[in-house]
């Protein structure tokens, strides 16, 4: 069965702070890796997908990464713009669907 | 162009009553789920619509809980009776016409309180 596990569970980082995020997963076949933003009261907003081992993709001050357990989500100078919820999803070969973790709330102060 | 529209953003019902949720998707798309996310499981998938049709049901939680898909524009998640336990925000996601793969777009979900 298909597992995502996301840490830390929530951070606190000061505007500047640069920091990194975890997903670990194990998945029988990846498809794609997928990260999400969630904002109190909204849906997922769709970041970045990943497809193999090796692959980073980037949008503003965020950077994710990917390696054949793990994929990390860094943020390089955040400003309190960035406090949310981050989501990570991986989709299987055999599957339709996106099975998510469980998130990591970042807070970042001024 | 519209994204995915849900309604009700908030329902507050008594248990054992009915309770319907819609959902529109984006214009164009083939795939469509319903997810559910409470603080203790996170998103949780309930079924999963390709070309209207239900593939995957096997994350509905019992006979109380059903969802059609009569067109290629409108989704009902309908539970009854409601529990306190269904308690939950509700989402709807569409994925466009691409091999079943590529990223959810989410409606901004229902939030559902079974007193």
């Amino acid at each position: 069965e298909d597992q995502v596990t996301q840490s830390p569970e929530a951070l606190r980082l000061q505007e500047g702070e640069s920091s990194s995020l975890n997903c670990s997963y194990t998945v029988s076949g990846l498809r794609g890796l997928f990260w999400y933003r969630q904002d109190p009261g909204k849906g997922p907003e769709f970041l970045f997908t990943l497809y193999s081992a090796g692959e980073e993709k980037e949008k503003e001050r965020l950077k994710a990464t990917l390696t054949k357990k793990e994929s990390f989500l860094h943020i390089t100078a955040p400003k309190p713009e960035d406090s949310a919820t981050y989501l990570c999803a991986v989709q299987a070969y055999s599957g339709y669907a996106l099975n998510f973790g469980k998130g990591t709330s970042l807070l970042v102060t001024p | 162009d519209a994204g995915v529209i849900q309604s009700p953003r908030h329902e507050v019902t008594e248990m054992g009553q009915e309770v319907t949720l819609r959902c529109k998707p984006i214009s164009g798309h083939n795939s469509l789920f319903w997810y559910r996310q409470t603080m203790m499981r996170g998103l949780e998938l309930l079924i999963y619509f390709n070309n209207n049709v239900p593939i995957d049901d096997s994350g509905m939680p019992e006979d109380r809980f059903s969802a059609k898909m009569p067109n290629a524009s409108f989704s009902t998640l309908k539970i009854q009776p409601s529990e306190p336990r269904d308690s939950a925000v509700y989402f709807c996601a569409s994925r466009a016409r691409a091999l079943n793969t590529g990223e959810l777009f989410f409606g901004e979900g229902s939030r559902l309180t079974v007193l």
